[in-house]
């Protein structure tokens, strides 16, 4: 019932790229994904609903591909700003409830 | 920008005691949550709850946890009888629509059990 994510951690230089993945074995109504830096709360990133793409930022970006279930999170000219620990949150239907993927620490040096 | 807020921002409690989390989810927020993260890992699904009754628990909400929205304003979570492996951050959160709305986050408590 949990998403799965990759990786688990990743290491840029400013200026780099980075491509995190959720997937999930069950059809998807929605994947949300999330940035929480130490210790601090979780904060929205953005939503992708089933048929459909929604961008959340400038700079980081997100697809879904219904057919895999499966969501990638676009992080493009990395920013120190972009530390912090990834999580898609999976929602299979409108009415039950998100659960979490294992997180993906990204860590941008200068 | 209305935001959820958490009190108290840490908890010690003996183990065997009662202790009772409260949340402040945003005035016009129709669904509310409790998450658990013990440190270093994810983020854990406790509870859900709407229209003044749970409407989804996970495997960890067991007879020792309890929800609450006692005034229309505060969202509780109450554990009866606390556990070492209880420490962990209670994350309340708080969204207009499931599934297709974001959830905000409180700052979370940082529960400590002794």
């Amino acid at each position: 019932q949990q998403p799965v994510q990759s990786p688990q951690a990743v290491i840029l230089r400013e200026g780099e790229d980075a491509v995190i993945n959720c997937s999930s074995s069950k059809a998807l109504y929605s994947v949300h994904w999330y940035r929480q830096k130490h210790g601090e709360a979780p904060v929205f990133l953005m939503i992708l609903l089933k048929g459909g793409e929604q961008k959340g930022h400038e700079k980081i970006s997100a697809s879904f591909n219904e057919k895999k279930q499966q969501s990638s999170l676009y992080l493009t000219a990395s920013q120190l700003s972009y530390s912090g620990t990834y999580f898609c949150g999976t929602f299979r239907d409108n009415n039950n409830d998100m659960r979490f993927g294992a997180g993906t620490r990204l860590t941008v040096k200068p | 920008e209305p935001e959820v807020t958490q009190t108290p921002s840490h908890q010690v409690t003996q183990m065997g005691q009662e202790v009772i989390l409260r949340c402040v989810p945003i005035s016009n927020h129709l669904y509310f949550y409790w998450y658990r993260q013990i440190l270093g890992q994810k983020v854990e699904f406790l509870v859900s709850f709407y229209n003044n009754e749970i409407s989804e628990k996970s495997e960890i909400f067991d007879d020792q946890f309890s929800v609450e929205r006692p005034d229309g304003s505060n969202f509780t979570l109450k554990i009866r009888s606390t556990k070492l492996e209880d420490s962990a951050m209670y994350f309340c959160a708080s969204t207009r629509g499931q599934g297709w709305q974001p959830q905000h986050f409180g700052d979370g408590t940082r529960l400590s059990i002794l």
